[in-house]
């Protein structure tokens, strides 16, 4: 089976914080991909990548940067955590053309 | 406009009573239909992929079908383990785009 592994469950940062959440995929897909999820927003899209070193913009990018410098490794910045980023940020992995595969996601609250 | 319908948003059932989630799409140049399971405070869960109007999926108690317009998640004699979150998700040519989820509740 496809693995998504996200490195935290919970995290609690200040604002003001840089913060990093990591996430890595161990079956070669292409695609990666971060989300977020909020009760009556649904899932949003904040960046996604279709290969090392490239990244792409999804609906929500701002106050977001990503890094993909290994295949398996996708990472979302937060450059300057606040408080409207408290929020559950899921990663998912596909290969070309077919549906994700999610990690178990990270709860992030933002003081 | 691209866009993915779930409902209803909620629906409490009881245990063994069978029903059926909706989940209908407008999306020009549909390259699949997923059906997901989420519980409280985890990833959603792959359970189908749908390709074409006609297809139908079956996992244990639950069987996903796909027309044209909508897909059905029937859920035949529910147990309570079976409450979650469950999402939709449709495939075009470069994107995805989710449902904001049915969220079942089975009593005992």
């Amino acid at each position: 089976d496809v693995k998504v592994t996200q490195s935290s469950r919970y995290l609690v940062k200040r604002t003001g914080e840089k913060v990093f959440l990591e996430c890595v995929q161990d079956m070669d897909h292409e695609n990666m991909f971060w989300y977020r999820q909020d009760p009556g927003l649904g899932l949003r899209l904040i960046y996604f990548s279709y290969d090392v070193k490239m990244k792409e913009k999804g609906d929500i990018p701002e106050g977001y940067s990503v890094s993909r410098e290994k295949k398996e490794r996708f990472s979302l910045i937060l450059e300057s955590a606040s408080t409207n980023q408290t929020s559950m940020y899921l990663c998912a992995s596909s290969p070309e053309g077919y549906g994700y595969t999610f990690g178990s996601g990270t709860r992030l609250t933002v003081v | 406009e691209d866009q993915v319908t779930q409902s209803p948003e909620a629906l409490r059932l009881q245990e063994g009573e069978s029903s059926s989630l909706n989940c209908s799409y407008t999306v020009s140049g549909l390259r699949g239909l997923f059906w997901y399971r989420q519980d409280p405070g985890k990833g959603p869960e792959f359970l189908f992929t749908l390709y074409s109007a006609g297809e139908e999926k079956e996992k244990e108690r639950l069987k996903a079908t796909l027309t044209k317009k909508e897909s059905f998640l029937h859920i035949t004699a529910p147990k309570p383990e079976d409450s979650a979150t469950y999402l939709c998700a449709v495939r075009n040519f470069n994107k995805f785009y989710f449902g904001s989820g049915t969220k079942l509740n089975v009593k005992p």
